[in-house]
C-alpha cells in the first residue's frame, strides 16, 4: 500500500489560492490518487480524483508531477468554508477491493 | 439527490450493552463501507460490502463487531458488549460499485461509551 505524507497543517489567506501538497513516493502504476475533506462534525467529502494527468473540477485542481510520486490539490480561490482537514489517499486493494486508508491529513485553515 | 444517511446521529449507551448503528446509502449503490474514526485521526476502514455479502470484513477489531446487510441496501454495524475504547464516529460510505471506487459518506454516528 502506497503510503502518504501531507504537512500536518497550513493556512491561506481568503480570497487566495490554497495549494496543498501530499508525497506518495511508492505510488503504483494502477493506483489513483484521491482527495477528500473533512469539515468539523461532519462525514469526508469527495474532492476529485486522478491517476496521472491534472484534473480539474467545479471544487479544486489536480496536479500530480510526471513521475507521480507527488501531488497538489489546488482551491483557486478559497473561502472560510474551505477551512477543513484534506485528506491525500492513494487507492489500495485487489480484486474489486478498494478501501480507501486514511491518514492524519493535513487542517487547512483559511483566515479572513 | 440524497445522500449516504445514518442514525441514529449520536448514540450513548453503557459499558456492556448492545448497539446498532443504521446505514442508508445512495440509491443504487451496490458497495457499501464502514469506517471508524477516533478522536484526531483519519477514518479506519471496518468492513465492505458488495451487494448482500461482507466482500472484507478484516478491518473488525474483533468478534464483538458484526455487520449486516441483508438486501443489499440499508447496513447495520452491530456492537456487542461495547467497552469505552469502542467510542468513536462511525462513519458509512457508498459507491455506486467497487470499479467506479469514488465513495461518498454519510455524516457520522458518535458513539460514546460510559
Amino acid at each position: 500500500d502506497a503510503k502518504t505524507t501531507q504537512p500536518p497543517s497550513m493556512d491561506c489567506a481568503e480570497g487566495r489560492a490554497a495549494n496543498l501538497p501530499c508525497n506518495h513516493s511508492t505510488i503504483s502504476g494502477n493506483e489513483y490518487v484521491y482527495w477528500y475533506r473533512q469539515i468539523h462534525s461532519q462525514g469526508p467529502q469527495y474532492i476529485i480524483h486522478g491517476l496521472k494527468n491534472n484534473e480539474t473540477n467545479e471544487m479544486a485542481s489536480l496536479i500530480i508531477t510526471e513521475d507521480r510520486k507527488s501531488s497538489t490539490l489546488i482551491l483557486p480561490h478559497a473561502t472560510l468554508r474551505d477551512t477543513a482537514v484534506y485528506y491525500c489517499i492513494v487507492r489500495v486493494g485487489k480484486g474489486s477491493n478498494y478501501k480507501l486508508t486514511f491518514g492524519k491529513g493535513t487542517l487547512l485553515t483559511v483566515n479572513p | 439527490g440524497a445522500g449516504v444517511s445514518q442514525t441514529p446521529s449520536n448514540k450513548v449507551t453503557e459499558k456492556g450493552k448492545y448497539v446498532e448503528l443504521r446505514c442508508d446509502p445512495i440509491s443504487g449503490h451496490t458497495a457499501l463501507y464502514w469506517y471508524r474514526q477516533s478522536l484526531g485521526q483519519g477514518p479506519e476502514f471496518l468492513i465492505y460490502f458488495q451487494g448482500t455479502g461482507a466482500a472484507d470484513d478484516s478491518g473488525l477489531p474483533n468478534d464483538r463487531f458484526f455487520a449486516v446487510r441483508p438486501e443489499g441496501s440499508v447496513s447495520t454495524l452491530k456492537i456487542q458488549r461495547t467497552e469505552r475504547g469502542d467510542s468513536a464516529v462511525y462513519l458509512c460510505a457508498s459507491s455506486l460499485n467497487a470499479v467506479t471506487d469514488t465513495q461518498y459518506f454519510g455524516p457520522g454516528t458518535r458513539l460514546t461509551v460510559l
